[in-house]
C-alpha cells in the first residue's frame, strides 16, 4: 500500500521567512503533484513534476522531485499572507490511482 | 468556462436513504475520480474512471458505487448511507492520470 507523508502538518511562519514542506512517498513513482486548498474551497493544481530532478517555480513557491529518495519538496521564499492555505502532495501508483498526503496547513503571520 | 460541477453542494440525509451526487465536466476529459476529504486524513480516492464504461476502485470504495455512461458525467452513488460516510466529497477530472486534475467545488454530506 502506498503511503504519502507530509511534514510538517502545521506550519506557522512570519512574513518574509523561508521554509520547506516535505513529501515522502513509499513506492516507486516518477511523478508527483502539488495542490493548494484555501479554507472552504476546492483544490487547485500548483505543480506537476514529471521526472527525477524536476524543478518548477511559480512566484514564491518552488517544487522539486527526487525519485530516488522518494522525496518532493515545496520551498516557500519570503512568505506573504496570501500563501496561507493547505498544501497537498499526491503520488500516482498502480497505474491510475492517486494517493494524497495528509496536507500541510500553512499560516503566514504579518 | 472549463469547469467541473457537482450537485448538490450540501446534503443532509438519514441512514439508509439512497442518494446520488452528480459530477459533470465540460473539458472532454477521459479520466475522472471521486475523493473524500476528512480532517487529518487528506483526500482519499474512492473510485476512478479511465473512460466510458471503465471504472475501478480507489483506496476506500466500500459503500460507494459509480457509473460512467457518458464521458462528461461520473455520478457517485451511496446505496445505503451510514454516518461514517459523513464527509466532504470532491470530483475531479483530467486528460489522463499523468496530468493535473481539475476539482469540482465539493459536496458536503452529512448522514444522521
Amino acid at each position: 500500500e502506498l503511503k504519502v507523508e507530509q511534514n510538517p502538518l502545521f506550519l506557522s511562519m512570519q512574513e518574509g521567512k523561508n521554509y520547506t514542506i516535505y513529501c515522502n512517498y513509499s513506492t516507486t513513482s516518477d511523478r508527483l503533484y502539488w495542490y493548494r486548498q484555501d479554507p472552504g474551497k476546492s483544490l487547485e493544481s500548483l505543480f506537476v513534476l514529471l521526472s527525477n530532478g524536476a524543478v518548477k517555480q511559480e512566484g514564491r513557491l518552488m517544487a522539486s522531485l527526487d525519485t530516488k529518495a522518494r522525496l518532493s519538496t515545496l520551498h516557500i521564499t519570503a512568505a506573504v499572507h496570501d500563501l496561507s492555505a493547505t498544501y497537498f502532495c499526491a503520488s500516482p501508483h498502480s497505474g491510475s490511482r492517486l494517493t494524497f498526503g495528509e496536507g500541510t496547513q500553512l499560516t503566514v503571520n504579518p | 468556462e472549463a469547469q467541473v460541477t457537482q450537485n448538490p453542494r450540501y446534503l443532509i440525509t438519514v441512514t439508509g436513504k439512497k442518494l446520488t451526487v452528480t459530477c459533470s465536466q465540460n473539458m472532454n476529459h477521459e479520466y475522472m475520480s471521486w475523493y473524500r476529504q476528512d480532517p487529518g486524513l487528506g483526500l482519499r480516492q474512492i473510485y476512478y474512471s479511465m473512460n466510458v464504461e471503465v471504472t475501478d476502485k480507489g483506496d476506500v470504495p466500500e459503500g460507494y458505487k459509480v457509473s460512467r455512461k457518458e464521458k462528461r458525467n461520473f455520478p457517485l452513488i451511496l446505496e445505503s448511507p451510514s454516518p461514517n460516510q459523513t464527509s466532504l466529497y470532491f470530483c475531479a477530472s483530467s486528460f489522463s492520470p499523468s496530468y493535473e486534475q481539475y476539482f469540482g467545488p465539493g459536496t458536503r454530506l452529512t448522514v444522521t
